[in-house]
């Protein structure tokens, strides 16, 4: 299975400032057809996994434009540009290139 | 509106089996895929398995020996069932819908199942 590595495990950020999340693959997520299908999920707490982005770079239907995503081949990065309290909770990063698998989570908390 | 919503039994005894009911609203079974996946307590998310649209399934392999999805399009509902349960498969069990770019687009609001004597 393909291991999905993120950094940090916590996240201590201000209103305002910038985050950013790493994610890395044991193996390549470029499929056969070419695309690359990483994706980020955030969780906030008491509810369900939400879609954020899809294949790298692509933000989901209603997600705000202060949320990018970025990589290639197996290292991915999720950027916040200035984090609003509704951002608070638990992102994963999560590969469908190979049988699906998560990260572990990265949880980005008030500092 | 799209949704999915999971019922199950809440407690299971070990060794014995789980079976949970996925009802799905807003969109049709013979148009998108639908994936089970879980999460222990504060832990993070484990894929256990899909059905495709025409029926077929795939797992994923470290449950492959225990774990059944089927499902009833007429009755836009999808089933999991899992055999010989264990504590450490305690956890929140969610159905989740595939989007077009393999992507889980629409989760269920989960069921939680608790493996205890």
């Amino acid at each position: 299975d393909v291991v999905m590595t993120q950094t940090p495990l916590s996240l201590p950020v201000s209103l305002g400032d910038q985050a950013s999340i790493s994610c890395r693959s044991s193996q390549s997520l470029v499929h056969s057809n070419g695309n690359t299908y990483l994706h980020w999920y955030l969780q906030k707490p008491g509810q369900s996994p939400k879609l954020l982005i899809y294949k790298v770079s692509n933000r989901f239907s209603g997600v705000p434009d202060r949320f990018s995503g970025s990589g290639s081949g197996t290292d991915f990065t999720l950027k916040i540009s200035r984090v609003e309290a509704e951002d608070l909770g638990v992102y994963f990063c999560s590969q469908s290139t190979h049988v699906p698998t998560f990260g572990g989570g990265t949880k980005l908390e008030i500092k | 509106q799209v949704q999915l919503k999971e019922s199950g039994p809440g407690l299971v005894a070990p060794s014995q089996s789980l079976s949970i009911t996925c009802t799905v609203s807003g969109f049709s079974l013979t148009s998108y895929d639908i994936s089970w996946i879980r999460q222990p307590p504060g832990k993070g998310l484990e894929w256990l398995g899909v059905i495709w649209t025409g029926g077929g399934t795939n797992y994923n392999s470290a449950f492959m020996s225990r774990l059944s999805i089927s499902k009833d399009n007429s009755k836009s509902q999808v089933f999991l069932k899992m055999n010989s349960l264990q504590t450490d498969d305690t956890a929140i069990y969610y159905c989740v819908r595939e989007g077009f770019h393999w992507y889980f687009d629409v989760w269920g609001a989960g069921t939680t199942v608790t493996v205890s004597s």
